[in-house]
């Protein structure tokens, strides 16, 4: 199941510098995106999320990217900071009856270096 | 802040022998879910419950799984005679009824040996 990835098993970033993390997805009934982070031992987060409609949403440090032709999205870290450090998984829903179905992508380990 | 909580946080079961994950959901919430991720892998769906029942299963949810909310507060994911294969973390998560964001629980690490 390919329906979202995540190409980029790792990145690694100064500290102060922008982080962008990206993910592909094929499945056009995908409406809603979101970002979550995790750490070890943790289960996932939610960061931040966009809906189809939009093409950019920001939420302080983090902002996402949503270029629907492409069917591309992207998370930038503006500025990272160590503690920033951990897996990053984009996820997509569609709408209908699976609402809330996540699938999620492979996600990225970012490090990000003091 | 509000969180979903897990537990136990590790189970260590004999294949064949039952084990029931259990997950106390925001209190606020109606949509239920329960994810998985083995180990190197991706965190895959399992299951959505809504209003008592079950919404949307995948292909991984066979007979062999079952979930619950035997009261206001709990809800319970069975396996019922388990699998090496099934080892993996277990997540619970939940959802306001108008939102897809899902927030998640600490997970349940499955060991079956």
């Amino acid at each position: 199941d390919q329906q979202v990835k995540q190409n980029s098993p790792s990145l690694s970033v100064q500290e102060g510098r922008i982080s962008i993390l990206n993910c592909d997805y094929t499945n056009s009934m995908f409406d809603y995106f979101l970002w979550y982070k995790k750490y070890p031992a943790e289960g996932p987060t939610f960061l931040i999320s966009i809906s189809s409609i939009k093409d950019k949403n920001e939420d302080g440090r983090f902002t996402v990217f949503l270029n629907k032709s492409a069917k591309h999205l992207s998370l930038h870290i503006v500025p990272s900071q160590p503690g920033d450090s951990a897996v990053y998984f984009c996820a997509a829903t569609p709408g209908g009856t699976s609402y809330g179905k996540l699938t999620f992508g492979q996600g990225t380990i970012l490090t990000v270096h003091p | 802040e509000p969180e979903v909580t897990q537990t136990p946080s590790h189970q260590v079961t004999q294949m064949g022998q039952e084990v029931i994950l259990r997950c106390v959901p925001i209190s606020n919430h109606l949509y239920f879910y329960w994810y998985r991720q083995i180990l190197g892998q991706k965190v895959e769906f399992l299951v959505s419950f809504y209003n008592n029942e079950i919404s949307e299963k995948s292909e991984i949810f066979d007979d062999q799984f079952s979930v619950e909310r035997p009261d206001g507060s709990n809800f319970t994911l069975k396996i019922r005679s388990t699998k090496l294969e099934d080892s993996a973390m277990y997540f619970c998560a939940s959802s306001t009824e108008r939102s897809r964001k899902a927030f998640f629980g600490q997970g349940t690490r499955l060991t079956v040996v």
